[in-house]
């Protein structure tokens, strides 16, 4: 079966840097991709994966193994309105999205 | 511009009862999506659409059906509700290009069946 694992929640303080992990194991594989999900709203795109290494958007960046079936998103310079839920989906050989469960960030002062 | 419009925002039904949620975005995509999204776990596909007039099943199809008459246009039925189907449900369309096929999201329809 496909699958896809993401911490189901994570606690940082403002200000400090976090990682959030997503491994996965799916039939083919082409393209990761990270959404953000503020509370009772929906998901937008943040980035998108689709050879080994480091992609840099401001205070986002996307990390992609392909070897190792792995991912993660760093967020810089954390600030509250950070707190949201964060998606990790990949594209598998059908070109189907595959959708971890996602990963709850939430920021204290 | 609108993007993705979701209708209606809310909605509470008894079981049995049949609706029709509606998707509409004005970004010209071709390809629609609806997905439901239940605590703890991803976003499920229930059904796509690749163009105006088509429509193929997803994840998990049992229990829905739609349309795609206009190509703007994208409708989700629920025959006969049942409980299971209490959900948030999410449009979504992309232009369906190769490489980076980016979704955007409708607000959602919050759907409660007793």
């Amino acid at each position: 079966g496909q699958n896809i694992d993401q911490p189901t929640e994570m606690t940082a303080t403002e200000g400090a840097i976090v990682q959030i992990n997503c491994t996965y194991q799916t039939s083919g594989f082409n393209g990761l991709f990270w959404y953000q999900q503020h509370a009772g709203e929906a998901p937008t795109f943040l980035s998108y994966n689709v050879l080994d290494g480091l992609e840099e958007k401001g205070r986002f960046s996307s990390f992609l193994s392909r070897s190792k079936g792995y991912s993660y998103l760093l967020l810089k310079e954390l600030q509250m309105k950070d707190s949201a839920s964060y998606l990790c989906a990949v594209l598998d050989s059908n070109y189907q999205l595959i959708w971890g469960a996602g990963t709850k960030l939430i920021i204290k002062p | 511009n609108a993007g993705v419009t979701q209708t209606p925002k809310f909605r509470v039904l008894k079981t049995g009862q049949s609706m029709t949620l509606l998707c509409a975005q004005d970004m010209n995509h071709e390809y629609m999506y609806w997905y439901r999204q239940d605590p703890g776990m991803g976003l499920r596909l229930i059904h796509y659409s690749v163009g105006e007039g088509t429509t193929a099943k997803g994840e998990v199809p049992d229990g829905y059906n739609v349309s795609r008459l206009k190509k703007q246009n994208f409708l989700l039925g629920l025959e006969s509700a049942a409980p299971s189907q209490t959900s948030v449900y999410f449009c979504a369309s992309s232009s369906g290009d190769s490489g980076a096929n980016v979704l955007t999201f409708g607000a959602g329809s919050r759907l409660t069946v007793l």
